[in-house]
């Protein structure tokens, strides 16, 4: 597609439930991030993957938050046991790979996930 | 540790030149300046990058100190539809996107 595709756009969940959530990113483009942004609050870097690399955890709150992605497509980050604390607002990125510094990133317009 | 120093907020007439300064005295000679904005409920946007000439297109210009310690994202004609969140990021390498707090601009009437 054109764009970076998340779904779904919209997600409530009871706590203690687990989701998954799906990033489509631009073909051809071997970088992934993923972001969570509270409400009102900045984006916080979660995870990055970068072709067959191992990916980058360091910013996963807790071992409740996993992503995967198969080769250099689709990824899901799924969270587990979810918690109040979980409601946000998370993002997908993607780009070339990070060695192109030349390049922006593309954004998803997000999954807007409320724990009730 | 924060790499960019933004205002908070400033608001711009429409019509006016926004400019949005940015400080970052601690950068490095492989590191960029990017810029992103983020309109409510969407995510961010890229605007524009640079590393230490002066960037324009059809968005923006990017001007940088010749001592790259500082930039200044200019929006040549403001609307009200660029009333937004505005990031500037320094990036380098194999660094991913480390967004800051960035400045609230509000494009008023």
């Amino acid at each position: 597609g054109a764009g970076v595709s998340q779904s779904p756009s919209n997600k409530v969940t009871e706590k203690g439930k687990d989701v998954e959530l799906r990033c489509d990113p631009i073909s051809g483009h071997t970088a992934l991030y993923w972001y969570r942004q509270r409400l009102g609050q900045g984006l916080e870097f979660l995870i990055y993957f970068q072709g067959n690399s191992a990916p980058d955890k360091s910013g996963l709150p807790s071992d409740r938050f996993s992503a995967e992605r198969t080769g250099e497509s689709v990824s899901t980050l799924t969270i587990q046991r979810t918690q109040q604390e979980d409601s946000a607002v998370y993002l997908c990125a993607s780009s070339l790979a990070p060695g192109h510094l030349n390049y922006g990133y593309t954004f998803g317009s997000g999954t807007r996930l409320t724990v009730v | 540790d924060a790499k960019t120093t933004q205002p908070t907020s400033m608001d711009c007439a429409e019509g006016r030149a926004a400019n949005l300064p940015c400080n970052h005295s601690t950068i490095s000679g492989n590191e960029y300046v990017y810029w992103y904005r983020q309109i409510h409920s969407q995510g961010p946007q890229y605007i524009i990058h640079g590393l230490k000439n002066n960037e324009t297109n059809e968005m923006a210009s990017l001007i940088i100190t010749e001592d790259r310690k500082s930039s200044t994202l200019i929006l040549p004609h403001a609307t009200l539809r660029d009333t937004a969140v505005y990031y500037c990021i320094v990036r380098g390498g194999a660094d991913g996107l480390t967004f800051g707090k960035g400045t609230h601009l509000i494009i008023q009437p």
